[in-house]
């Protein structure tokens, strides 16, 4: 496989339930994000890992919880989410320093349904 | 507050015609901005990029204005195709790997 693969693609998940989301990119980059996107919102950044180091959490609730044991795997673990988490969770990578003229590969994301 | 702004949410054209998306910001501090491509099921990908050293990049059909002045910023598409019909990000960035997105336009090139 190549480029960034995100599973699975739908989740519906109860608010008391807990679940993960998995990221994994095949492209040799060296940071990863996970984005948020909501109806008619702008992409929201909530974790930025580089070199698997976070080093931004960008006022993210606790319910969402990173995790990134390697270079080319990402987590989001979710906890008692509330329907407003309801949205899109995309994941990226990018290869460092060259991000800010060739931007992020993006995975396909998961479609949140919190009920 | 949205740093980043697209007033369009949407936008049809003539193939063939030039298609012309808008993009205005609000943060000087930004150096570099990008413009992504999004299908429906699928994330967004790169399309192309500037430099806030420059005010035009061209690549292909597609070619990207920026004004400073008015910060603002424009994607060109010409000719304009069938299969360019998507929704558009723009993007900026001034620290480094975070960038700030628009909402979006949703473009429809009508054979």
């Amino acid at each position: 496989e190549t480029g960034v693969t995100q599973t699975p693609r739908h989740l519906v998940m109860g608010m008391t339930n807990k679940k993960s989301l998995k990221c994994e990119q095949h492209l040799g980059h060296n940071a990863m994000y996970w984005y948020k996107q909501s109806a008619k919102k702008p992409l929201e950044l909530m974790f930025v890992y580089n070199f698997k180091e976070q080093t931004e959490n960008n006022s993210v609730p606790s319910r969402f919880s990173p995790e990134c044991p390697n270079s080319s795997h990402l987590f989001l673990h979710l906890h008692t989410l509330q329907p407003e988490d309801s949205a899109l969770y995309l994941c990226a990578s990018s290869q460092e320093p060259q991000v800010q003229s060739r931007g992020y590969t993006f995975g396909s994301g998961t479609r949140l349904t919190v009920v | 507050d949205q740093q980043v702004k697209q007033n369009s949410p949407s936008l049809s054209v003539q193939e063939g015609r030039i298609s012309i998306l808008n993009c205005d910001y609000t943060n000087s501090m930004f150096d570099y901005f990008l413009w992504y491509k999004k299908y429906p099921a699928e994330g967004p990908t790169f399309l192309i990029s500037i430099s806030s050293i420059k005010d035009k990049n061209e690549d292909g059909r597609f070619t990207v204005f920026l004004n400073k002045s008015a910060k603002h910023l424009s994607l060109h598409i010409v000719p304009s195709q069938p299969g360019d019909s998507a929704v558009y990000f723009c993007a900026a960035s001034y620290t480094g790997n975070q960038f700030y997105f628009g909402t979006g336009t949703s473009l429809t090139v009508i054979p």
